[in-house]
């Protein structure tokens, strides 16, 4: 089955403490893409990913990382949490940024 | 950079009745207009994509229509039905240096029984 998983899906922490969110897909999607949804702001892109060891930042990174050393995974990394990061997060991919992307279940994620 | 504003916010329709969202985009290069449906609890799905070289695209009893000279397209859901309850989102890709999708800020629908 095609699909995109995320771990954790829920996840409460505390200011400082790194983190890292998985992110696989099994459809051998060349472009990735890690969201963030708030209420009344949709969806914005943190960072994206167009290919192995190429990645680019998104309208919102601050406070983010990502790495691609592999095709199929690309996890979020937030070094030093913060309140402000507390939000629903989607990782998404695709074979391209015109064909459909698929998203994963979602990261609740809480900074306490 | 693109910008993508979605309307309305919120959507209470009638079921059988139809429902339209509608948004607009800044940069007139962008080439790919995609909307997604988002169920409670779930990532989004995308339901209808649309280029720029097409006005128009319909599957069952869902369209999309573009206008390129306006930068606007629009969602229309005829007979709408309460599995169709969820919130929508329109995209627009981007065309400059980056290689992004822009999304609008969501329709949350609701159809009444």
């Amino acid at each position: 089955e095609a699909q995109v998983t995320q771990n954790p899906r829920y996840l409460i922490t505390v200011t400082g403490k790194k983190l890292t969110v998985t992110c696989s897909q099994n459809m051998n999607h060349e472009y990735m893409s890690w969201y963030r949804q708030d209420p009344g702001l949709g969806l914005r892109q943190i960072y994206y990913s167009m290919n192995v060891e190429v990645t680019d930042k998104g309208d919102v990174p601050e406070g983010y990382k990502v790495s691609r050393k592999e095709k199929r995974n690309f996890p979020l990394i937030l070094e030093s949490p913060s309140p402000n990061q507390t939000s629903l997060y989607f990782c998404a991919s695709s074979s391209t940024l015109y064909t459909e992307a698929f998203f994963g279940q979602g990261t609740r994620l809480t900074v306490v | 950079g693109e910008n993508v504003e979605q309307h309305p916010s919120t959507l209470s329709v009638q079921e059988g009745d139809s429902a339209v969202i509608k948004c607009t985009y800044s940069d007139s290069a962008s080439n790919y207009f995609p909307w997604y449906k988002q169920e409670l609890g779930k990532g989004p799905q995308l339901i209808i994509d649309i280029r720029s070289n097409v006005g128009e695209k319909k599957d069952q009893r869902i369209a999309v229509t573009l206008n390129k000279t306006a930068k606007h397209f629009s969602l229309h859901i005829t007979e709408t039905q309460p599995e169709d309850s969820a919130v929508y989102f329109c995209a627009a890709s981007t065309m400059d240096s980056s290689y992004k999708l822009i999304f609008g800020s969501g329709t949350r629908l609701l159809v009444r029984p």
